[in-house]
Formats: C-alpha cells, sequence, structure tokens
C-alpha cells in the first residue's frame, strides 16, 4: 500500500484563519481524495484532486472554503478558509491503493482541526 | 435515503461471541464493497475487500449480496482487541462510507 504523511497532525486555530493541511505520498498517484469527519461521524468525501486540472468538489464543499492544490503527482494540499467552530473537524487524504480502485483506499493519519 | 447505510450500534458482545454487522447500499451501479476498521483517534485501515463469492480471512467472513444490495461482515470468536468502528465503504465513481459500527467486546 501507498504510505502516506499529513501534517499537521492536529492543530487549534482561531476563527476566522486558515489552516493549510500538507499530504505526500511515497508514489505517483493520479487522484488523491480529501475527506472530512465531523466528531461522532463518518468520512464524507469533499473533493477529489487530480493532478494538472481543478479540483472537483462533492455537493456542500466549494472552492473558495476550502481550496485544493495539487502541484504534483506526489503531493496535494487543503486549506480550509475562514474557519468557524463549526470546521473543527478530523480532515484525511487518501489515495486508491496502488494494485488500483478494486483494492481499496489509503489514508493519511489525519489532522484534527479544533476552531475557537 | 442515504448511499450507504449501517446500523451505527454499539454492539457490546463478550470475548468469545459471533458478531455481525450489515451494511445496505443504493446505488446499484456500486462496483467495489470493502470493510474499514477505524480505532479511536485514528484514521480508517481496510479490513478486506467483499466479493461476491464472499471472502474470509481468519475470523473475519465478508459477503455481498448484489441483489439485495447489501454486505455483511462476520466476526467469530470476538478478542478484545476487535473492539473498534468498521466502517463498510462502496465505491461507484468514490468511495463512500457508511456512518460505521461501534463494537466493544468485553472480558
Amino acid at each position: 500500500s501507498a504510505v502516506i504523511s499529513q501534517k499537521p497532525s492536529r492543530d487549534i486555530c482561531q476563527r476566522g484563519t486558515s489552516l493549510t493541511i500538507q499530504c505526500q505520498v511515497d508514489s505517483q498517484v493520479t487522484m488523491m481524495f480529501w475527506y472530512r469527519q465531523q466528531p461522532g461521524q463518518s468520512l464524507t468525501l469533499i473533493a477529489t484532486a487530480n493532478q494538472g486540472s481543478e479540483a472537483t468538489y462533492e455537493s456542500g464543499f466549494v472552492i473558495d472554503k476550502f481550496p485544493i492544490s495539487r502541484p504534483n503527482l506526489t503531493f496535494s494540499t487543503l486549506t480550509v478558509s475562514n474557519m468557524s467552530p463549526e470546521d473543527s473537524s478530523i480532515y484525511l487524504c487518501s489515495v486508491e491503493d496502488q494494485g488500483g480502485r478494486a483494492y481499496g483506499y489509503t489514508f493519511g493519519s489525519g489532522t484534527r482541526l479544533t476552531v475557537v | 435515503r442515504k448511499e450507504v447505510e449501517q446500523d451505527p450500534g454499539p454492539f457490546n458482545v463478550p470475548e468469545g461471541a459471533t458478531v455481525a454487522f450489515n451494511c445496505t447500499y443504493s446505488n446499484s451501479a456500486s462496483q467495489s464493497f470493502f470493510w474499514y476498521r477505524q480505532d479511536c483517534r485514528k484514521e480508517p485501515k481496510l479490513l478486506m475487500s467483499v466479493y461476491s463469492s464472499g471472502n474470509e480471512d481468519g475470523r473475519f467472513t465478508a459477503q455481498l449480496n448484489r441483489a439485495s444490495q447489501y454486505i455483511s461482515l462476520l466476526i467469530r470468536d470476538s478478542k478484545l482487541s476487535d473492539s473498534a468502528t468498521y466502517l463498510c465503504a462502496v465505491h461507484t465513481d468514490k468511495l463512500i462510507f457508511g456512518t460505521g459500527t461501534r463494537l466493544q467486546v468485553f472480558p
């Protein structure tokens, strides 16, 4: 499986500020996925990040709030902009397993964000 | 209707018990199916893929019923270390997760 390094692992931020989360993969991957897991909830897909094109956002998520960069095939960032306490959540990046989507996704260790 | 639905539990079972989780999905075009395990404050980790023919890995058995659109996970001889949240996931054009089922195994 791919190995994903995600940072920061946690942060406490003031409302109105922005936080950028980074994910580095140890192999080249076509797509990277960003998920959110709110307290006590399951994972919700925010967007799919493709190298060289705009990210594709899921319903309820917009680029102005969650801008994504994908400068190359091993790296992506997600920014949580103009944060409010409702953005307190765990944010996870993931990639398809190297064997392909039929083998599931591998996740980074997550970023636990608290907005105060 | 949610795309993927699970009973949230919690399931509290004694060591050695057999426990089964079910998960239903709404999109009949779904292609791949998985069970993930998530420990507290950790990322989800793939437990097993689910195939139409059913598959077994030690004490864990996963099955897929395409006609009824559900997948199941059976854990035999539960161990204390099996305590976690179990998430089913279904892939169509993206991977969608169920809400997770919390399992607590007690001595």
